[in-house]
């Protein structure tokens, strides 16, 4: 399995919604990451968890919340976004952090209303 | 901050037509990496470089780290309607350090 699966592919949400973004990956992989993208843009690199502990905190706003509740999983709370949120949400993985090829999932639009 | 440099923005070729785009860093970067990203799709790795001088091919890509560790190529020959994407180069000022990302060189091809 070499795939990084998310879900959901669509997420249209309020300001005042709760909501979670997942990710998945059976790569054995030890390095998980979480990117924003906006059209037309480069990913903009948000959190990196290695080894299930968070590495870097880009300094995200605290209405996106990570967590790694295994080495496989990834998950992004969502609460009280701004419609500027909206965007692309990718997560990927790598074999370790640092130089390693990441492995990208194919993400979440997100639109927030 | 830390930036990689990318050109051009866009690019458009007709079909069979070669493509290049390069990145510049200020600083000296640890490696360079390439990604790819359809319409409508997310990035894909391509490859990674790391020594000074470094060229590597992959078929009708040709990929090139400058001696000094500050710039780094990608050249397509003979384009195909497949190429169509933007194509970002990514480095690592240290190995420790988080990627940035250029920001991209839309290729579109005419046919």
């Amino acid at each position: 399995d070499t795939e990084v699966t998310q879900t959901p592919k669509h997420l249209v949400m309020g300001m005042t919604n709760k909501k979670s973004l997942k990710c998945e990956q059976h790569m054995g992989h030890r390095a998980m990451y979480w990117y924003k993208q906006k059209a037309k843009k480069p990913p903009e690199l948000m959190f990196v968890y290695s080894y299930e502990k968070l590495s870097i905190n880009e300094s995200v706003p605290s209405r996106f919340s990570p967590e790694c509740p295994n080495s496989s999983l990834l998950n992004l709370h969502l609460h009280a976004l701004q419609p500027e949120d909206s965007a692309l949400y990718l997560c990927a993985s790598s074999q370790e952090w640092g130089w390693a090829e990441q492995f990208f999932g194919p993400g979440t639009r997100l639109t927030v209303l | 901050g830390q930036q990689v440099m990318q050109i051009p923005q866009y690019q458009h070729v007709q079909e069979g037509e070669d493509f290049t785009t390069y990145c510049n860093s200020s600083t000296t970067l640890s490696n360079i990496q390439w990604y790819k990203q359809r319409p409508g799709g997310h990035p894909v790795f391509l490859i990674q470089l790391v020594k000074s001088g470094e060229v590597k091919k992959q078929k009708r890509l040709t990929f090139q780290f400058g001696e000094a560790k500050k710039n780094s190529s990608l050249h397509i020959t003979a384009t195909q309607t497949t190429d169509v994407g933007t194509y970002f180069c990514a480095g690592h000022m240290n190995r420790d350090d988080k990627i940035i990302f250029g920001k991209g060189t839309r290729l579109h091809i005419l046919p």
